[in-house]
């Protein structure tokens, strides 16, 4: 099987850009689509980004998606970065018949 | 609005078998993949394995061997049966819903917090 894995924690100023990693192990990043979750302290996970780059109503559009099949990775990225952003963030993919989660990010916001 | 609400015993002892309940509210329990999904404490998320169209099962083949979801489509409800239980499997279990095989999930319950003991 597969895994995917993101950095430990990123942390920013308020205003300022994130870009968070998440690079599948084996197999293309692209054969599945990727979902990006936001965990708070406490809370389940929800949704930010579903199908590669796809934002559910009532996310900002301050969080966007890419895949970059050269370096075989997802990316999300928080721009204008609010303190409420303050979180743990995710990754998630599947194949065959096996749902992967990313190692998780930390974002600190300064 | 969907609602899922997961139930069960907060604690259970080491080599017995953990049994949760997931209610579904807000719409029918029908055409989805309900899914079960752990947190051990402090650390990432784990899929556990789904069921679809009230028979179909898939399992993370990590626990295949002790894991089982069934649903009861009268009651509206999914659960989870995990046997053997070791202090590994104390995590934060999730209920989720996907809309299909590859999608996200975007419905989840608040989480239970299952602990073992020995």
């Amino acid at each position: 099987n597969f895994m995917l894995t993101q950095p430990h924690s990123v942390s920013e100023s308020p205003g300022m850009t994130v870009t968070i990693s998440c690079t599948r192990s084996s197999g293309y990043i692209a054969s599945n689509y990727v979902h990006w979750y936001q965990q708070r302290p406490g809370s389940a996970p929800t949704t930010v980004i579903f199908e590669d780059n796809q934002r559910p109503s009532g996310v900002p559009d301050r969080f966007s998606g890419s895949i970059d099949s050269s370096s075989n990775s997802a990316s999300l990225t928080i721009s204008g970065l609010k303190t409420e952003d303050e979180a743990d963030y995710y990754c998630q993919s599947y194949d065959s018949n096996n749902h992967v989660f990313g190692t998780g990010t930390k974002v600190t916001v300064l | 609005q969907v609602q899922l609400q997961e139930s069960g015993p907060g604690l259970v002892k080491s080599s017995e078998t953990l049994s949760l309940t997931c209610t579904v509210s807000g719409g029918s329990i029908s055409s989805y993949f309900w899914t079960w999904i752990r947190q051990p404490p402090g650390k990432g998320l784990e899929w556990i394995g789904y069921i679809y169209n009230s028979w179909s099962t898939s399992y993370n083949p990590s626990l295949k061997s002790r894991v089982t979801i069934s649903v009861d489509t009268s009651k509206n409800q999914f659960s989870l049966k995990v046997s053997s239980l070791t202090a590994a499997d104390t995590a934060v279990y999730y209920c989720a819903r996907g809309q299909w095989l590859r999608s996200h999930f975007d419905y989840w319950g608040q989480g239970a917090l299952v602990t073992v003991s020995s």
